[in-house]
């Protein structure tokens, strides 16, 4: 049963400390997408990765949030230092694209809940 | 920039009615369109993905349609069950913005016994 994967599924963690959320993308699939939920925002794109190439991190607040996919099997997004304004669902996922528009069909993780104190 | 629109915000409904949701993108210019399921406390699941080519997709009691000149996609449930009970968001990848999902804020629908 292929799926993405995210850890960790929870993480409670103080002001100013590194937070770190890893993504398995289903396996075969090239594009990879993090996402960030909360109630006022809805789900925002933060970047994504095509063929572990980033093509667009602009949603992401530069000075603290990096993403980075060491292979074709992990993604990461860190945040450091981490604020309480990061508190949110993150979610990873992964899609099959073909030329340069499409993701195909995107699949997601079940996201990774951040509390930052 | 495109932005999605998903009306009504929320919908309750009793068991067995037969029920719209609908989706609006601002730029008509889709490339293609993804509904989702998304229960509380967890992921989004992939409900229908219409594809540049095609205009509606079905599966078993859903079906979902894209009209691309108005930029306007709804969500047809059949006979509709408690089970159903859940937030529905639609997601639309615009010809301008190369493979960037763009969300509506959801549809909070409740199927009441």
């Amino acid at each position: 049963d292929a799926r993405v994967t995210q850890t960790p599924r929870h993480k409670v963690t103080e002001m100013g400390q590194e937070v770190t959320m890893r993504c398995q993308p289903i396996l075969g699939h090239n594009t990879v997408f993090w996402y960030r939920q909360t109630m006022m925002q809805g789900l925002e794109l933060l970047a994504y990765f095509r063929n572990r190439a980033p093509l667009d991190d602009s949603g992401m607040p530069k000075d603290r949030f990096s993403a980075e996919m060491p292979d074709a099997t992990l993604a990461t997004l860190k945040i450091q230092p981490s604020e309480p304004r990061d508190s949110a669902v993150y979610f990873c996922a992964s899609g099959q694209g073909k030329g340069s528009v499409s993701a195909g069909e995107l699949f997601f993780g079940e996201g990774s809940r951040l509390t930052v104190l | 920039k495109q932005e999605v629109t998903q009306i009504p915000a929320a919908l309750s409904v009793p068991e067995g009615e037969n029920l719209v949701l609908n989706c609006s993108f601002t730029d008509s210019a889709i490339y293609n369109l993804q509904w989702f399921r998304q229960d509380p406390g967890k992921g989004l699941t992939s409900l229908l993905l219409i594809q540049s080519s095609q205009r509606e997709q079905t599966s078993g009691r859903l079906n979902a349609s894209l009209d691309k000149s108005s930029g306007r996609s709804t969500l047809y449930i059949a006979a509709s069950q408690p089970g159903d009970s859940a937030t529905y968001l639609c997601a639309g990848i615009p010809i301008q913005g190369a493979q960037k999902l763009v969300f509506g804020q959801g549809t909070r629908l409740t199927i009441n016994p």
